[in-house]
């Protein structure tokens, strides 16, 4: 079964880091671009960062409302992304996902964000 | 950045329901769909605008090219009672419309 979990959410100091994981399962996670979205309580999706697969080079992309705060990684051997949030604040008190990206196969392939996670909540304290 | 309308939606079972999403600039086709119940993940409706994904009812539709789009569902049904959520995937960053509520 093609499988997404996330895990390493729960409550956190406001200014302290968090690092979220990603766990993937049933299918190819080296040929495939990871996404992170969060959703806050009672709001809609905000994409927050996606990491490309490493023979794309592993590079990434941010939304500019975390850009410098939240760093995405991954590690092929344990199929597993990372998603590292530094400084916390209010707003980050949110469920976060993954999601299945891009196809970096023979050619690059998009056919949305078809594989979620169940999510992982973080709820920031002051 | 993108924009939905209605926010919220009422509808009968049975009858047809169009959404819509706004786009601030052209995305071309690059435009997904996705259907989000209470206390679940999101889930991919449509992708390229049109293209429904794996397993996804013929009675969800999209069209729309560049900076206007729709999706269709026709014959609601209750378990379609969701938030929609339209997605652009030209540029960076990727952007989500904020949603409308659908309730049948």
């Amino acid at each position: 079964e093609v499988q997404l979990v996330e895990s390493g959410g729960g409550l956190a100091q406001s200014g302290r880091s968090l690092r979220l994981s990603c766990t993937a399962s049933g299918f190819s996670f080296y040929d495939y671009a990871i996404s992170w979205v969060r959703q806050g309580p009672g709001k809609g999706l905000e994409w927050v960062g996606f990491i490309r697969s490493n023979s794309y080079g592993g590079t990434t992309e941010y939304a500019a409302s975390v850009k410098g705060r939240f760093i995405i990684s991954r590690d092929d051997s344990r199929n597993k992304a990372y998603l590292q949030i530094d400084s916390l604040t209010d707003e980050d008190t949110a469920l976060y996902y993954c999601a299945r990206d891009r196809y970096y196969g023979d050619r690059v392939v998009f056919r949305g964000l078809d594989v979620w996670g169940p999510g992982t909540p973080v709820t920031v304290s002051s | 950045e993108m924009t939905q309308s209605p926010a919220t939606l009422s509808v009968s079972p049975g009858e047809r329901a169009s959404l819509s999403c706004r786009a601030s600039q052209s995305v071309t086709n690059k435009l997904c769909w996705y259907q989000q119940k209470p206390g679940q993940a999101p889930r991919l409706l449509i992708y390229d605008a049109s293209t429904r994904a794996t397993g996804i009812s013929v009675r969800f539709s999209g069209s729309g090219s560049g900076t206007e789009f729709t999706l269709t569902i026709s014959s609601l049904q209750s378990e379609d009672s969701a938030v929609y959520y339209c997605q652009q995937y030209a540029y960076w960053p990727y952007s989500f419309g904020q949603g409308t509520k659908l309730d049948i």
